[in-house]
């Protein structure tokens, strides 16, 4: 099985500062990652996939990257609504793998 | 618009049975691939498991031991989840997710139903 493996497990961050996350699979998976964002008490949401592809109505600071094991997700100017944890999940060749998430919080 | 409703959960004793249900509306529920996802308290997202649009693929996660089968019924929109042999470490929220396509991520999720197991 595929296992992915998010870092920092949590970070704390002012407004407007940049944000990095980083996610690492076991294996080769192309650009089969896509990140998802949860808030305190919400369900989760689709911010990119494909690796880089912003879902549709999320945010132009958010932006992914990343090929082959390593992918990161950027948030170029935090904001307070951007509380929330954040889990990558891989959907290579049929399987659904998250990773464990990251807890972002303002200083 | 796109509508996952959960329902089903509740609290029940280790080793009995529970099944949970997802009602779709706003979009062509018999063309997509539903998963289900599950959120133990404070913890992370576990995917559980998936059925393909035609019902014909059937994946699980290894955990699932064989105690849980993943199952739709296109005339009614609806996706379930039959857990048997339930042990205190499936206590979580159990969320349904539509793919975009198939084997792809989840753009639509419910709201979730909590699972709770205990004596």
């Amino acid at each position: 099985d595929i296992q992915m493996t998010q870092s920092p497990s949590s970070l704390s961050a002012s407004v407007g500062d940049r944000v990095t996350i980083t996610c690492r699979a076991s294996q080769g998976i192309s650009n089969y990652l896509a990140w998802y964002q949860q808030k305190p008490g919400k369900v989760p949401k689709l911010l990119i996939y494909a690796a880089s592809t912003l879902q549709s109505g999320v945010p132009p600071r958010f932006s992914g990257s990343g090929s082959g094991t390593d992918f990161t997700l950027t948030i170029t100017s935090l904001q307070p609504e951007d509380v929330a944890t954040y889990y990558c999940q891989t959907y290579h060749i049929a399987t659904w793998t998250f990773g464990q998430g990251t807890k972002v919080e303002i200083k | 618009q796109v509508q996952l409703v959960e329902s089903g959960g509740g609290v029940v004793q280790p080793g009995r049975s529970l099944r949970l249900s997802c009602a779709a509306s706003g979009f062509s529920f018999s063309n997509y691939g539903m998963h289900w996802v599950r959120q133990a308290p404070g913890k992370g997202l576990e995917w559980v498991a998936v059925i393909s649009n035609d019902g014909r693929i059937k994946k699980y996660a290894d955990f699932m031991r064989g105690r849980f089968t993943i199952s739709r019924d296109d005339s009614k929109n609806t996706l379930y989840l039959q857990m048997n042999s339930l042990g205190t470490e499936d206590t979580a929220v159990y969320y349904c997710a539509k793919e975009a396509n198939w084997a792809e991520p989840f753009d639509y999720w419910g709201q979730g139903t909590l699972v709770t197991v205990s004596s």
